[in-house]
């Protein structure tokens, strides 16, 4: 088992729907942050958390960090295809040095 | 420019082989990463430097080792290549080190096929 589990693993939804991504652990983490990643490329940031219970948007996608810091959702509103890609969430727990541990990912695809 | 700069792109190589894969980043960040990404696009940190010294290592086979010159440069070397070692290879760098929330800035990936 992963430290930390995406779900859904894959989605494919149609242009205008709404979606939600979720990034689950048993452990605490001191941040976490999404990121996407699209073909052929390296992931690049979205988002930050740090404490527990905040909340941070991005135009149509609102981050949310859970209360007790072991979860986090991405909701994206009225997707588009340009949504299309690999999400990844991504997390430093607590009392760790320095090491940034991945989800195992959301593939997401949007289509016309 | 390209912050984040790793070559080859791809590299095509046979078992038993030593390949070498190099990153540069021109951000004036301090740390550097490599990470691996399998078939199933799971992300797994190998290494990671701090002003050239080896900071983070994971549970990686001796074959790999890693060599930062300077702090903008971490190059892989993988000696004696194997099958599993076919995957896409991330190098990344950030400003702070990952328990500060640094950013990582990551390259387009170098991806290795063993045959």
């Amino acid at each position: 088992t992963q430290l930390l589990e995406q779900s859904p693993q894959f989605l494919s939804i149609q242009e205008g729907e709404n979606l939600t991504v979720y990034c689950n652990s048993s452990s605490v983490f001191s941040s976490l942050q999404w990121y996407r990643q699209e073909p052929g490329e390296g992931p690049v940031l979205l988002v930050t958390v740090v404490t527990g219970g905040e909340v941070k948007k991005l135009k149509r996608l609102t981050f949310q960090f859970g209360d007790a810091r072991k979860d986090s959702s991405l909701h994206i509103t009225a997707a588009q295809p340009g949504d299309t890609g690999l999400y990844l969430c991504a997390g430093v727990l607590t009392g760790t040095a320095s090491k940034l541990t991945f989800g195992t990912g959301t593939r997401l695809q949007v289509t016309l | 420019d390209t912050a984040v700069s790793q070559t080859p792109k791809y590299l095509v190589t046979q078992m038993g082989n030593d390949k070498s894969i190099k990153c540069e980043q021109n951000l004036g960040h301090d740390t550097m990463y490599w990470y691996k990404q399998d078939s199933k696009k799971f992300l797994k940190i190998m290494f990671s430097y701090n002003n050239k010294e080896l900071i983070i290592n994971e549970t990686v086979p001796n074959r790999f080792s890693p060599k930062s010159p300077d702090k903008a440069h971490l190059n892989l070397h993988i000696n004696s290549l194997e099958l599993g070692d076919s995957a896409v290879y991330f190098c990344a760098s950030s400003a702070q080190l990952a328990e500060d929330t640094g950013e990582l800035f990551f390259g387009e990936g170098s991806r290795l096929t063993v045959l």
